[in-house]
C-alpha cells in the first residue's frame, strides 16, 4: 500500500526565510507520480507541481524548488525568501500508474506553513 | 483555465435529511472524485467515477453514494446526514492517465 509522509504539522518562520518541507513516500510500485499542493486560508487546493518516478532532476519555479530523491523516498519543496503570502498548508501526495481506472492520490497529512512579517 | 465548481460554500442541513453536493468541471476530465477534509485526518477519498456512470468506492464510502450521469458533473449524496458527517468537502477531476487533479473551492458542510 502506499503512503505519504509528512513529518512536519507546522512551521513558523520570518519572512525572508528559506523553508523546507519534508515529504517522504512508499510505494511498491516502480512507476509512480508525485505531487505539491498548496491550500490558501481561502480552502482551495492549488496544484504546484507533479514530479514521475524516471525524472530525478530537480525543479526551480521562481522561489520554489523541489528536491526528489529516488534513494531516500523524499520529494522535498524548499520555498526561497518566504513571503507572507506562502502562508498556507502544503500537501504532498502520491500516485502509483498501476494502470486500470485506478489514479487515486493518496495525501500526506499537509504541513501548515505561517510566515509572519 | 481549468475550472471545477462546486454549488454551495456552506451548507447546513439537519440530521436525517438527504444532501445533495454537486461539482461540475469544465475541463472535459474523464476522472472525478470527491474527498472530506477534516483536521488531523487531511484529506480522505470518499468516491471516484473515471466514467460517465461508473464509480469506485474511495476509502470512506460509507453513508455516501454518488452519481455521475454526464462527463462534466458528479454529485455526492448523503441519504441520511448525520453529525458525523459535517465536514469540508472536495471535489476533484483530472485526466485519465494519472495527471494531476483540479480541485473545486470546497463545500463546508454542517449537520445540526
Amino acid at each position: 500500500a502506499q503512503k505519504v509522509t509528512q513529518a512536519q504539522t507546522e512551521i513558523s518562520v520570518v519572512e525572508k526565510e528559506d523553508v523546507t518541507l519534508d515529504c517522504v513516500y512508499e510505494t511498491r510500485d516502480t512507476t509512480y507520480y508525485l505531487f505539491w499542493y498548496k491550500q490558501p486560508p481561502s480552502g482551495e487546493l492549488v496544484f504546484l507541481i507533479r514530479r514521475n518516478s524516471f525524472d530525478e532532476q530537480n525543479e526551480i519555479s521562481g522561489r520554489y524548488s523541489w528536491n526528489f530523491q529516488k534513494s531516500t523516498s523524499s520529494f522535498n519543496f524548499t520555498i526561497t525568501a518566504s513571503q507572507v503570502v506562502d502562508s498556507a498548508v502544503y500537501f504532498c501526495a502520491l500516485s502509483e500508474a498501476g494502470g486500470g481506472s485506478n489514479y487515486k492520490l493518496t495525501f500526506g497529512k499537509g504541513t501548515l506553513l505561517t510566515v509572519n512579517p | 483555465d481549468v475550472k471545477v465548481t462546486q454549488s454551495s460554500r456552506y451548507l447546513v442541513k439537519r440530521t436525517g435529511e438527504k444532501v445533495f453536493l454537486e461539482c461540475v468541471q469544465d475541463m472535459d476530465h474523464e476522472n472525478m472524485f470527491w474527498y472530506r477534509q477534516d483536521p488531523g485526518l487531511g484529506l480522505r477519498l470518499i468516491y471516484f467515477s473515471y466514467d460517465v456512470k461508473m464509480k469506485e468506492k474511495g476509502d470512506i464510502p460509507e453513508g455516501y453514494s454518488v452519481s455521475r450521469e454526464k462527463k462534466e458533473r458528479f454529485s455526492l449524496i448523503l441519504e441520511s446526514a448525520s453529525t458525523n458527517q459535517t465536514s469540508m468537502y472536495l471535489c476533484a477531476s483530472s485526466q485519465q492517465k494519472p495527471y494531476e487533479q483540479y480541485f473545486g473551492p470546497g463545500t463546508r458542510l454542517t449537520v445540526t
